[in-house]
């Protein structure tokens, strides 16, 4: 049963601090995408890769966020240094393209609380 | 204007009925998809059904089908035989290609639903 996982599940921490998460997508899968979810906004798109390159991060504020995917199974969110708004539930997906009728397979989420 | 429109913040449906879930979207993009995700209490988001803009019928996964209305602009989730393990929160989402050709998928607010026993 193939599926996105991502690490940690829960990280506490303070303002200031960095914070990585990791997600693994799913074997074969060569596009991985980066949601926030947050009870204001809802789910938002921060960035996602084809094939390891960056497609899109416009949706991620460059001067905290970075991304990256070191290499196909392994994809990475930094966010240095954090702040309490950065404080959500942080999804990876995973799927076999970019087009639109490509479904994405989320992670199981890492929940972020920055004091 | 919201890419996808999910008016009904709550539902409430007995167990065994049925219940349909709106959607609406915006797009002139004449390929797009549109998907159905659920979200238990767990937070997972758990991918349920997919349709697809050139698609003639409507989809169905089990339980879950999509009523697509391409003039309508509507794609509504309905779930026959309705479970305890179905209260969860449903997003409808959008998957278009922008002019840039980048793929986004724009979500919509949400319907909590919850079953009754």
């Amino acid at each position: 049963d193939a599926r996105v996982t991502q690490t940690p599940r829960h990280k506490v921490t303070e303002m200031g601090q960095e914070v990585t998460m990791r997600c693994q997508p799913i074997l074969g899968h060569n596009t991985v995408f980066w949601y926030r979810q947050t009870m204001m906004q809802g789910l938002e798109l921060l960035a996602y890769f084809r094939n390891r390159a960056p497609l899109d991060d416009s949706g991620m504020p460059k001067d905290r966020f970075s991304a990256e995917m070191p290499d196909a199974t392994l994809a990475t969110l930094k966010i240095q240094p954090s702040e309490p708004r950065d404080s959500a539930v942080y999804f990876c997906a995973s799927g076999e393209g970019v087009t639109s009728t490509d479904t994405q397979y989320f992670g199981p989420g890492t929940r972020l609380t920055v004091l | 204007a919201q890419k996808i429109t999910q008016t009904q913040p709550g539902m409430f449906v007995q167990e065994k009925e049925a219940v349909t879930l709106d959607c609406t979207y915006d797009t002139s993009d004449p390929s797009y998809g549109l998907f159905w995700y659920k979200q238990p209490s767990s937070g997972e988001m758990i991918f349920l059904i997919y349709q697809g803009s050139y698609d003639q019928q409507n989809a169905t996964e089990g339980r879950y089908s999509l009523n697509f209305q391409k003039a309508r602009k509507s794609a509504n989730l309905v779930i026959s035989a309705s479970q305890l393990g179905d209260s969860a929160m449903y997003f409808c989402a959008m998957r278009e290609t922008d002019q840039t050709g980048a793929n986004n998928l724009f979500f919509g607010t949400g319907t909590r639903l919850t079953v009754i026993p």
